[in-house]
């Protein structure tokens, strides 16, 4: 049973581009956590979805930030005119239920540079 | 609003050696912690959870953490460390009523020395 898995590892973006981090769950789980850890720091929660829905993203920036968990396919953190800023590493991860039940597998990040 | 406190932002300790990796917390109602190891360049990995029950928790690679409600604490314990154990503890807490979050410290980093 494959693990969560991040793509891609590491990802450099100029300000201004695009970059779109893909997560896809542990085989059965429905909740993905997106985190993100910035140098020297612990991890902050950004977002929180299961299927197509957006359940607490009070943790996402207001603006350049989104996230989806589309019914088919992985879940997707895209973060639109990077600043350098957004430089992080950025952690998926998932869960059969919610947690206390059924902890959280965490994949092993995406780390964006920003130039 | 819940926080978690890890003193020690690093904690060096010489192989075979025990060692304590301090965490306090803050909530206003009941709460489930965790400690999670992180790896160079990899995910967390937990290490071991309190959610009710024994207030002494065992988890994998011979650690163990005990939950003292009164002084709101979680410490990290293990009797002897390996060079392996090398890398960044991180404790989080979640409320039992949230259920869909994790607060986590700052995190420890250990050194095991030779």
């Amino acid at each position: 049973n494959a693990g969560v898995m991040q793509n891609p590892r590491h990802l450099v973006r100029r300000r201004g581009q695009e970059a779109r981090l893909r997560c896809s769950p542990m085989k059965g789980h429905s909740h993905v956590y997106w985190y993100r850890q910035l140098p020297e720091e612990g991890l902050k929660f950004m977002v929180y979805l299961q299927k197509e829905n957006i359940i607490d993203e009070s943790g996402m920036p207001k603006e350049r930030f989104s996230a989806e968990f589309p019914k088919e396919g992985p879940s997707i953190l895209r973060i639109q005119q990077v600043v350098r800023g957004d430089s992080a590493a950025y952690f998926c991860a998932s869960s059969l239920t919610v947690i206390g039940n059924s902890p959280l597998h965490f994949g092993n990040g995406t780390r964006l540079t920003v130039t | 609003a819940q926080s978690v406190t890890q003193l020690d932002s690093q904690v060096p300790v010489f192989e075979e050696a025990p060692v304590e990796l301090r965490c306090n917390y803050s909530s206003s109602v009941s709460v489930y912690l965790f400690w999670y190891v992180q790896y160079p360049n990899q995910g967390l990995q937990l290490l071991l959870k309190y959610l009710s029950g024994s207030t002494l928790v065992k988890g994998i690679n011979g650690f163990e953490a005990e939950f003292n409600k009164s002084q709101t604490s979680f410490h990290l314990r293990k009797p002897s460390v390996h060079i392996s154990d090398t890398a960044e503890y991180f404790c989080a807490v979640s409320e039992d009523n949230a259920g869909n979050m994790l607060t986590f410290g700052g995190g420890t980093r250990l050194m095991v020395k030779p």
